[in-house]
This record gives structure tokens, C-alpha cells and sequence, in this order.
């Protein structure tokens, strides 16, 4: 079965740091982009950035470029997203996701979703 | 930047009903790049419709995707009781993969 498992929800303070993840099982790892979708709250979906854990050839939004790092280690077969210093306003859910298509293009929607990790920051 | 917005915002129907949603892109979408996703309460999305018009693995032929530049939809032809839950639209043709602000059906 393929499927994407993430790190259990975590409780944070303003100002720490964090490194969730997300484990690929069932594939090939190293030939599918990964990402990572934001929902915060009550609120939509926001595409945050991808990885190709094959090169770790990386994609950001604006929105998200230097606010969080994508990275991924393809020996285990799991993609990160890490914060160096979390603000309240990180609180969300945050979902990995895989392409739909393998290979290098980078432009493509998800198929497989992680069941997602709460991250709550508060003081 | 491509700005995606769907409409209505909540659709209120009864089971057995069509279901017309609507997601119009500030810009052309490239490719037709466009995707679907249902979401359910605590749940993570799942993904409907890729390429405007393509059914993703085990969805139901009841789900139907159409258009293509700015004006896009998706269509339910007969609501079931699982159908009740959010839908988002994403264009994934430019740098920023947006999404669009989401439509609730929900039972009338």
C-alpha cells in the first residue's frame, strides 16, 4: 500500500524550533516530488513547497521562502519540514503530500496525502 | 500570481441532487493544470479531478471535472451522502501552486 505517515502533533513555545515529518512507504521514494500543504485553523489549503528527494531539487512559495526548509534524507525515505524559530501564528495543520506522476516534472497535484501533524504554538 | 476563486461558497443541497461548482482563475492556467480535492471533517484531503478533466484513481464516474483557461467546474451529477464535505480547486501551472478558498456543500 503506498501511503505517507507523520510525526505525531506537537506543542511548542514562541521562539523554538521543530522538525516534523513525513514517511513514504509502498513506492519509490526517490521518484516522486513530495510537499507540504499549511491549513491553519478553520481556514483553506496553502501550498507551502516541494521536494524531489531523488536530488533534493526544491520548491517554496514566496509566502513560506525563508520562513520554513524543506529537506528530505532518501536513505529512510522520509521528507521534512522544519522551523528554526516558531511564531503563534505557525499554528496549523500541516499535510505531506505526494505527486501524482513520477519523474522530474514539477508541476503536478497530489495523490497521496499524510494524515497531518497539529502544530500548536503558545506560550 | 494566480488568484483562484470558487464559488459559491456553500452550496446547500439534498441527496440525489447535481452538485455545479465553480473556480475561475485571475489568469489563464497553463496546461490546464488544474486539480480537485474533497475534504471531509478531520480528514486529509483527497484528490478528485487532475488535469481539468481526468478522474483521479477510484473516484466515483458521479464526480466530472470541465473547463479550461480562467473558468473551470466540477460537477457531482447525483449527491450521495458521503459527497457533503468541502472542495477545494488548485492550479499547479505556476510557480505558485495556489489553491482556492474552498466551497461547502452541505445537506439542505
Amino acid at each position: 500500500e503506498v501511503q505517507l505517515v507523520q510525526s505525531g502533533a506537537e506543542v511548542k513555545k514562541p521562539g523554538e524550533s521543530l522538525k516534523i515529518s513525513c514517511k513514504g512507504s509502498g513506492y519509490s521514494f526517490t521518484s516522486y516530488w513530495i510537499g507540504w500543504v499549511r491549513q491553519m485553523p478553520g481556514k483553506g489549503l496553502e501550498w507551502m513547497g516541494i521536494i524531489y528527494p531523488g536530488d533534493s531539487d526544491t520548491r517554496y512559495s514566496p509566502s513560506f521562502q525563508g520562513q520554513v526548509t524543506i529537506s528530505a534524507d532518501k536513505s529512510i525515505s522520509t521528507a521534512y519540514l522544519q522551523w528554526s524559530s516558531l511564531k503563534a501564528s505557525d499554528t496549523a495543520m500541516y499535510y505531506c503530500a505526494r505527486h501524482l506522476t513520477p519523474g522530474t516534472r514539477e508541476k503536478d497535484a497530489f495523490d497521496i496525502w499524510g494524515q497531518g501533524t497539529m502544530v500548536t504554538v503558545s506560550s | 500570481e494566480i488568484v483562484l476563486t470558487q464559488s459559491p461558497g456553500t452550496l446547500s443541497l439534498s441527496p440525489g441532487e447535481r452538485a455545479t461548482l465553480s473556480c475561475r482563475a485571475s489568469q489563464s492556467v497553463s496546461s490546464s493544470y488544474l486539480a480537485w480535492y474533497q475534504q471531509k471533517p478531520g480528514q486529509a484531503p483527497r484528490l478528485l479531478i487532475y488535469g481539468a478533466s481526468s478522474r483521479a484513481t477510484g473516484i466515483p464516474d458521479r464526480f466530472s471535472g470541465s473547463g479550461s483557461g480562467t473558468d473551470f467546474t466540477l460537477t457531482i451529477s447525483r449527491l450521495e451522502p458521503e459527497d457533503f464535505a468541502v472542495y477545494y480547486c488548485q492550479q499547479y501551472g505556476s510557480s505558485l501552486r495556489a489553491f482556492g478558498q474552498g466551497t461547502k456543500v452541505e445537506i439542505k
